[in-house]
Order: C-alpha cells, then structure tokens, then sequence
C-alpha cells in the first residue's frame, strides 16, 4: 500500500515570504498522480495543485509550485508571495493509475498547518 | 459553477442511534467517494462507488452502509453509532476515467457529533 509522510506538522512563514512544505510517499508503482489540497479553517478541501509522475516538467498554478523528485519520491509545495489567506492545513495527497473506473482514491498525508504571520 | 452538495451540514446524534448522510455529485460526474476525517486527523477513505456499483473499500466499518442511486447521488447510513464515529464526513465526486487524472471535487463536509 502506499504511504504519504508530511514531516512538518507545523509551519509559519512571514507575509509576502516564500515558504516550502515536504512531502515524501512510498509507492512501487511506475506511474502516479500528486495532489496539495488546503483545508482552510472553513474546513473545505480545495485543490491546490497536481503533478502527474509521468511529466518531468514541475506544476505551476500561479503562486503555487511543486519541486517533484521522482527518483526521491518527493513532493514539495512552494508558496511564494505568502497570504494570509494562505493560512490552511495542507494536505499531500497520492493517487494511483488503477484502471478500474471508481478505484481512484486519495491516500492523504497526516498534514502541515500553515500559519501566515502579518 | 457547481459543487458538491452535502446534507446535512451539521448533525447531533446519541449512541446507538442512526444517522444518514448525503451526498449530491457535480452534474455528469459518476463516481463518489466518502472519506471519514476525524478532529485533527488527515481524510481516511471509506468507500466508492461508479456507475450506481460500488468499486472500492476502504476502513468502512461493518455498522456502516453505502449506496448509490440512479441520480448518482449516494447516502452512507451509519448505525448504533459511537463516540469515536465524531469527525467530519466528507464526500468527493469525480468524472471516472480509470486512469487517475480526474481530479477528487470536494463537498463541505457534514460534521457528526455523537454524544
């Protein structure tokens, strides 16, 4: 099966800084997809950015980027130009290629709880 | 545009008693997944369902049950409820592609209290 570790059960960064949280999984499979997922106090889970495993080129959704390490089995989120709206659990999440329609679920990590310091 | 409806959002129930939610999946998508996220806990995945069939198991315990209707929205029905069945349920639907790239929508979630 695999795992999802989020090292970091906690982070600060100072307003407009750029901050980086860690994500690393264990999977024997070849091919994969990665997710961040923020978890506001709002409690909703959004989706923040993917990375399919078969794509060497890092995800980028505006300030949100990744540093995807595939021989590591690695999955950094950088935030940059923090916000305070950027104050959220996130979550690293992994999926697997299964081919049976419906059998997609997410295997989440245990989380990092962001704080944005003004 | 629209989003996973569920229902109820907040719920207060007694031990042993029975509680069901609901979920409503964006239009046209026809896979739902319902996760279990207790207080500070990371989401734990509890079952699926494609096509009206259920398609996956996760830590669902016995006393619960699932299903999936004709509209393809699904209803987790969970009884002689315990204290340790508190958390925030939440439900995911997804257009299924059977290959993993179709991202997981998320509802709001409906938090259980059990007391």
């Amino acid at each position: 099966a695999q795992t999802v570790t989020q090292s970091q059960p906690e982070m600060s960064v100072q307003e407009a800084e750029t901050v980086t949280l860690s994500c690393t999984y264990d999977t024997s499979e070849s091919d994969y997809y990665l997710f961040w997922y923020k978890q506001p106090p709002s409690r909703q889970m959004i989706l923040v950015i993917r990375q399919e495993a078969y794509k060497q080129q890092n995800a980028t959704e505006n300030r949100f980027s990744v540093n995807f390490q595939k021989a590591a089995k690695s999955f950094s989120l950088k935030i940059s130009d923090s916000q305070l709206g950027d104050a959220a659990m996130y979550f690293c999440a992994y999926r697997s290629p299964i081919s049976n329609f419906g059998n997609e679920k997410l295997t989440f990590g245990t989380g990092t709880r962001l704080t944005i310091i003004p | 545009a629209a989003g996973v409806i569920q229902s109820p959002r907040h719920l207060i129930k007694e031990k042993r008693e029975t509680a069901t939610l609901k979920c409503y999946p964006i239009p046209r998508h026809d896979t739902v997944y319902w996760y279990q996220q207790g207080p500070g806990q990371d989401p734990q995945f509890l079952i699926s369902f494609y096509e009206k069939m259920q398609s996956d198991k996760g830590s669902i315990p016995d006393r619960f049950s699932a299903q999936q209707f004709s509209d393809y929205h699904s209803e987790l029905n969970m009884s002689s409820l315990e204290l340790g069945d508190s958390a925030l349920y939440f439900c995911a639907s997804s257009l299924g592609s059977g290959q993993g790239a179709a991202p997981l929508h998320f509802g709001n979630g409906t938090r259980l209290t059990v007391t």
